[in-house]
């Protein structure tokens, strides 16, 4: 499973636009990218998937460069409830043996 | 989403004795379930991977015997903490995906073992 690598933390206020960058220099040709929310004491919830170029939905955008090595969700005017943590995961959804492996994530603190 | 439930989401047990912990996935048939552990301030780590029917996938370093894993059925995944100890106490995630679902994995809400 490909490598993935994000900042430990960042720091926002209410109301800007929050881009945290992944990166996934080891990504497969299978590979899709995957970004999860946690809060605190809850399961993991999926925000977006994406295989490249860009994805939007109501939650986030999911950035993609042509090569793939890494990937930005972009969290348009962010509320004090989406402090959390905020996971990069790489690997073939396709694929009904993989395993989602998760790395260190980045903790999210939004300020009032 | 789908939804998938766990109970208990929380309980206070004794060293030495043992605690179940249910995973339950309540709208579709789960092809696989998976258990993870979350220490505090720490990444969900994969402790197994479970198949209906099948006996379960350990990650190398977590001990088969003292997690027990049954996957029953369909729906209903188990997972048992023998003979736990304080350094067992974290939160316990568990997953589940179905293939009808393009693979798509859902968590559950968690169960946070706190062992005296």
């Amino acid at each position: 499973l490909a490598k993935t690598t994000q900042p430990i933390s960042m720091d926002s206020y209410e109301g800007q636009e929050v881009n945290i960058t992944c990166s996934h220099n080891n990504i497969a040709t299978n590979d899709y990218i995957t970004w999860y929310q946690q809060f605190p004491s809850q399961g993991p919830r999926f925000i977006i998937q994406g295989y490249k170029t860009k994805v939007t939905n109501e939650v986030a955008s999911l950035f993609i460069p042509a090569d793939r090595k890494s990937s930005t969700l972009s969290l348009p005017r962010v509320s004090l409830s989406d402090t959390a943590v905020y996971y990069c995961l790489v690997g073939p959804p396709v694929d009904s043996s993989y395993k989602l492996i998760f790395g260190s994530g980045t903790r999210l603190l939004v300020r009032p | 989403g789908a939804v998938v439930s766990q109970h208990p989401s929380w309980v206070i047990c004794k060293s030495g004795t043992s605690v179940k912990i249910e995973c339950r996935s309540l709208d579709f048939q789960a092809t696989t379930m998976f258990w993870y552990r979350q220490f505090p301030k720490q990444s969900l780590m994969l402790m197994a991977t479970s198949n209906e029917g099948s006996k379960a996938t350990y990650e190398q370093g977590v001990e088969k015997d003292k997690f027990l894993i049954n996957h029953a059925s369909l729906t209903l995944s188990t997972l048992t903490v023998t003979s736990a100890h304080p350094e067992d106490s974290s939160f316990y995630i568990c997953s589940v995906r179905t293939s009808a679902r393009g693979n798509e994995q859902f968590f559950g809400p968690g169960t946070r073992l706190t062992v005296l």
